[in-house]
């Protein structure tokens, strides 16, 4: 069963260096094939992507955070960490992660992990 | 800055037929952008619902299906639940690694 779990601050400040942790299960980052992704959801707002990483540690990032963005991957712990410099109070919002599964060039989101609720504010 | 758009609310009677579009701010939505599209109740992680277009991910109902309309890719709900009251999004790939999230439809069930 594959699983993913997201951890970090549910406070941090403006200005601040914001660093997720998505701890998953079931599969593993070093298998041919695999990629996670991140997502976020500010309240009452939709989804955006963020950024994905690759079992190659090919990374990708939406065009219009890349200079904020970082996404790594700790194959040993099945975990990618995905930071994000500069928060500013627009960045409030639930960052899900979520496995990005693959039949021959098509990709999708599945499954999501529950979501982890961070707010920017002094 | 690519906008990928969606109709921002939709209401279908239990029983009826709604059908959801995605589209682009320039250009149309083609089977190489791989739609797929997700369904998110209030307080819950989203859940796939189709991708590739019209793949029905495992444990969908049938009556959810995908297909490209025109320009736009679209999802169809035929014969509405009141548990289908939900927002829906799409995605779309751009090539290169990069997805674009859609902005989403509320669709009301009553």
């Amino acid at each position: 069963q594959v699983t993913l779990k997201e951890s970090g601050p549910a406070l941090v400040k403006p200005t601040q260096t914001l660093t997720l942790t998505c701890t998953f299960s079931g599969f593993s980052l070093s298998t041919t094939g695999v990629r996670v992704g991140w997502i976020r959801q500010p309240p009452g707002k939709a989804l955006e992507w963020l950024a994905r990483i690759d079992w190659d540690d090919d990374k990708f990032y939406s065009t219009s955070l890349k200079t904020r963005l970082t996404i790594s991957k700790d194959t040993s712990k099945n975990q990618v960490v995905l930071t994000v410099t500069n928060m500013d109070p627009v960045d409030t919002a639930t960052y899900y992660c979520a496995r990005i599964r693959a039949s021959g060039a098509a990709t999708w989101f599945d499954p999501w992990g529950q979501g982890t609720l961070v707010t920017v504010s002094s | 800055q690519t906008v990928v758009t969606q109709e921002p609310s939709f209401s279908v009677s239990p029983g009826g037929t709604v059908t959801l579009t995605c589209g682009l701010s320039s250009g149309s939505v083609s089977t190489g952008y791989y739609p797929s599209w997700y369904q998110q109740t209030p307080g819950q992680t989203p859940r796939t619902l189709i991708y590739s277009t019209n793949i029905r991910s495992s444990g969908v109902p049938d009556r959810f299906s995908g297909s490209i309309l025109g320009s736009k890719a679209a999802l169809t709900i035929t014969g509405a639940q009141a548990d289908d009251e939900s927002d829906y999004y799409c995605v779309l790939y751009m090539g290169s690694g990069i997805y674009v999230f859609g902005t989403g439809t509320k669709v009301t069930v009553l």
